[in-house]
């Protein structure tokens, strides 16, 4: 069966700080990779994603980055942290566009 | 204009009620439709599809109006379990199969 890791589940940081929230999927091949934000309140936002090694597509400017340096694995990067970067990050996979997504279980990111 | 716009509740029952969510998008060139349900400082996690001709999963019963760009959620007979946020989300294939997510709307099923 298909499953989803996503580590920290918790993290807090300081302003100016570098970031790295990894993502990795098993038991498929292929898929899609998504990155998304809640902000305290509000709904999800697409950040980045990812149809193949390689390949990042940004959805909105930020203070962030992503990489995909394996078939299954997914990164979320940032240089130096803002105190807007704060927030619930997501990541999750789809192979088959009328399935939805499966979302790991997040890392609750706390800049300060 | 929102591309998925929810009414943020909450939404107060009592167990056992039956209560109705809607959801209006505006890409009308959307072709896949789902509910999500996220418990608090939780994931989102796939409660149904929504099909054009409705369909239903147990108490659960999702509606789709591609003419009016409007897709519903009925729940019936309300667990205390079903307290959550329901998350009302579209996608096309335009976008790469890139979902949109509505804001959610809050359910509290009280005693």
């Amino acid at each position: 069966s298909q499953t989803i890791h996503q580590w920290p589940a918790t993290l807090v940081q300081p302003v100016g700080s570098p970031l790295s929230l990894e993502c990795t999927v098993e038991g498929t091949s292929n898929p899609n990779l998504y990155w998304y934000r809640q902000a305290a309140g509000r709904g999800l936002q697409l950040l980045f994603y990812s149809v193949g090694i390689g390949q990042i597509s940004s959805e909105v400017p930020q203070n962030l980055s992503a990489s995909r340096p394996q078939d299954r694995q997914f990164i979320l990067s940032s240089k130096k942290l803002l105190l807007s970067d704060s927030g619930f990050y997501l990541c999750a996979w789809s192979t088959v566009a009328n399935y939805g997504y499966t979302f790991g279980s997040g890392t609750r990111l706390t800049v300060v | 204009r929102k591309e998925v716009e929810q009414d943020p509740g909450p939404f107060n029952v009592p167990e056992g009620a039956t209560v109705a969510f809607n959801c209006t998008y505006s890409n009308s060139a959307s072709q896949s439709f789902f509910w999500y349900r996220q418990d608090c400082r939780k994931e989102p996690k796939l409660l149904m599809s929504v099909y054009s001709s409705g369909n239903e999963d147990g108490r659960f019963t999702a509606q789709l109006n591609r003419a009016s760009q409007y897709i519903s959620l009925l729940i019936r007979d309300s667990k205390l379990s079903d307290s959550a946020t329901y998350l009302c989300v579209v996608s096309w294939w335009g976008g790469g199969n890139k979902l949109t997510f509505g804001t959610g709307t809050q359910l509290k099923v009280e005693l």
